[in-house]
């Protein structure tokens, strides 16, 4: 069973304009949530976070909203640009034996048009 | 700062074959987590270590053995390899705290 979904395989927008990311967990038990960028051939990278005491995070463009009653967090990229194009992972982590253990979504290709 | 290097890059075997992945992280790290990912299922986690010792199950553990050779090094061995385990595998450290820093990956190639 997915405990965490992305459900939205794709999205294009246009530069300059907001994007908008989505994903939906399950477990009650997650405590820290992050976002990871990934390009082709490469490994994820690390975007932002935020912890389940907070609602929202602001890193530059980049700001995670955290909806826990509704067990929802979005990442909204402002303004797009190209370079944004890429697959972005959300994922979510339960603490166990003293750390994170990172449960992730399937991903959305997020592609910026020029 | 090489960070998490993971060998060998890429790597194709014939089906019963085995092997090891191998990863080595200079952060200073305590836990590690190995990885697969597949078309449209994402980065399913398969094993993972908190700290130097100890290792625990992930979501997706099966065909799959795990080696905790000290703080920097955690390895993946498939004993017998099988076409399902064709797949990108990644290798994780995370200081336990924080994000996770992945490395490059392994592109795996079962015949």
């Amino acid at each position: 069973d997915q405990q965490v979904k992305q459900n939205s395989p794709s999205l294009s927008v246009q530069e300059g304009r907001i994007s908008i990311l989505n994903c939906d967990y399950t477990n009650s038990m997650f405590d820290y949530f992050l976002w990871y960028k990934k390009y082709p051939a490469e490994g994820p990278t690390f975007l932002i976070s935020i912890s389940s005491i907070k609602d929202k995070n602001e890193d530059g463009r980049f700001t995670v909203f955290l909806n826990k009653s509704a067990k929802h967090l979005s990442l909204h990229i402002v303004p797009s640009q190209p370079g944004d194009s890429a697959v972005y992972f959300c994922a979510a982590s339960p603490q166990s034996r003293g750390t994170y253990k990172y449960i992730f979504g399937t991903g959305t290709r997020l592609k910026v048009l020029a | 700062n090489a960070g998490v290097t993971q060998t060998p890059k890429f790597q194709v075997l014939k089906t019963g074959q085995s092997m090891t992945l191998q990863c080595a992280q200079d952060m200073n790290h305590n836990s590690m987590y190995w990885y697969r990912q597949d078309p449209g299922m994402g980065l399913r986690l398969i094993y993972y270590s908190a700290s130097e010792g100890t290792t625990d199950k992930g979501e997706v553990p099966n065909g799959y053995n795990v080696s905790r050779l000290n703080k920097r090094e955690f390895s993946l061995r498939l004993e017998s390899a099988a076409p399902s385990q064709t797949s990108v595998y990644f290798c994780a450290s995370s200081p336990g705290a924080g994000e996770a820093f992945f490395g490059q990956g392994t592109r795996l190639t079962v015949v």
